[in-house]
């Protein structure tokens, strides 16, 4: 089992041009989620995809955008880019039972996006 | 609005000895789940323990132990005869019980150092 993976795992991009991060979840998982990590901070929940659509969103403008495939994998969209956008981007992927029970979501390893 | 906080931004241990890492958290619900997740330089997000809301007793993995406190809303980490590799970042975390649990709310983390 593959876990969860993401590409690419560095990126350099230039303020106001766009970049798409991609994920592909654990084996198994229906639902991916995308956190936003400033350096020594704690991540910060985007937005969660199931079923191909957005379930639920965190406090970001809509600059940041994303999508599901059929085969679950997502992307992470973010147009205009600021220099305050440079940060780890993590994918977490789940497996959806119902709102009333958990599973443990798995993480990968990040894309660390720099924009100069 | 959920929130988790952590008040101590480093902490060391020597090897073999034991340290505590501290949480608090605010919620209104009464049943919920804490998590501890372990960030090694590789970025990637662990699992280290996980706590259920409704059980008096204090989880327990192998080294690792939580001390919880619900009515003080205090969910503290203790890891016995640390070794070289718990040297992370950990962060305390609460999942929102809607849509399987699927945001996590991260507190700031607690850069671990062990040395020798």
């Amino acid at each position: 089992d593959a876990g969860v993976t993401q590409s690419p795992t560095h990126l350099i991009k230039t303020r106001g041009q766009q970049v798409t991060l991609r994920c592909s979840p654990k084996s198994g998982h229906d639902t991916v989620s995308w956190y936003q990590q400033a350096l020594g901070q704690g991540p910060q929940f985007i937005f969660q995809y199931y079923e191909e659509e957005e379930r639920q969103r965190g406090n970001f403008p809509d600059r940041f955008s994303g999508h599901q495939f059929p085969n679950y994998s997502s992307e992470l969209n973010v147009n205009a880019l600021l220099l305050g956008d440079s940060a780890l981007y993590l994918c977490a992927s789940s497996r959806s039972l119902g709102d009333s029970l958990y599973t443990e979501a798995f993480f990968g390893q990040g894309t660390r996006l720099t924009v100069v | 609005a959920q929130t988790v906080t952590q008040s101590q931004p480093e902490m060391s241990v020597q090897e073999a000895e034991t340290v505590t890492l501290s949480c608090t958290y605010d919620t209104s619900e009464s049943d919920y789940y804490l998590f501890w997740y372990k960030q090694p330089p590789s970025r990637q997000m662990i699992l280290v323990i996980r706590q259920e809301a409704y059980k008096q007793q204090n989880a327990t993995e192998n080294r690792f132990s939580v001390n919880f406190q619900k009515a003080a809303k205090s969910f503290s980490l203790k890891i016995s005869d640390s070794q070289l590799g718990d040297a992370a970042m950990y962060f305390c975390a609460y999942p929102d019980r809607g849509t399987s649990y699927g945001k996590l709310t991260f507190g700031q983390g607690t850069i671990l150092t062990v040395h020798p």
